[in-house]
């Protein structure tokens, strides 16, 4: 079973942050938060992955709380390619919940 | 990042065939897994394939149904056996590539997926 709590669908416009939550209570010690994110069509895309620090990319931020129970993706500047589902997911196997659908409208 | 290949990318079966689909990566890696996609749902993992051992299936996918081959540490082949319209499915294979920087923390790199209906 997905370890993950996710909002099913979020909208966001274009050219502002878009900010997706991830509730995962039971993660243990040593387990990362990664998220993916699958266009349609397309297999799923790495986009980060943390374990207790906020990482930044080229792609997004992840913010992880300080008792490591949720975390945030952000991406800082929404554009319509960004229209996806986004999976977070604590690492044990790589199981993915059923995600948050976001469309970046213009 | 890895480059990887499946074949076919789709394929339209009868009832009560089987078909073979193959992944391809540009590495070599130890593990493999593969997952199924049904329509407007999330990805479940079917089974992790070893190289060198036999594959471990999740819950709810048998041996029987769904065979896995692992020749090699580049290939694999994942088999839909006597397949019903409920198979119509994506069929995914994905790999664990280290990231550096990150301690022993894999990223998994997906291939295009196979796409497959059945009739």
């Amino acid at each position: 079973d997905a370890k993950t709590t996710q909002p099913p669908s979020m909208d966001c416009a274009e050219g502002r942050a878009a900010n997706l939550p991830c509730n995962h209570s039971t993660i243990s010690g040593n387990e990362y938060v990664y998220w993916y994110r699958q266009i349609h069509s397309q297999g799923p895309q790495y986009i980060i992955h943390g374990l207790k620090n906020n990482e930044t990319n080229e792609m997004a931020s992840l913010i992880i709380t300080e008792d490591r129970k949720s975390s945030t993706l952000i991406l800082p500047h929404a554009t319509l390619r960004d229209t996806a589902v986004y999976y977070c997911i604590v690492f044990d196997k790589l199981i993915f919940g059923t995600g948050t659908r976001l469309q970046v409208f213009p | 990042s890895a480059v990887i290949s499946q074949k076919p990318s789709r394929d339209i079966c009868q009832r009560g065939t089987s078909l073979t689909i193959q992944c391809q990566v540009d590495s070599q890696v130890t593990m493999m897994f593969w997952y199924r996609q049904q329509p407007g749902q999330s990805l479940t993992l079917i089974a992790t394939a070893n190289q060198g051992s036999e594959a471990t299936y999740e819950s709810g996918f048998v041996i029987d149904k769904f065979p896995i081959s692992r020749p090699n540490l580049t290939f694999s082949t994942l088999t839909v056996s006597n397949m019903s319209p409920e198979d119509s499915s994506i069929y995914l294979c994905s790999v664990p590539l280290s990231s550096p920087g990150l301690g022993w923390a894999d990223t998994q790199y997906f291939g295009p997926g196979t796409r497959l209906t059945v009739l």
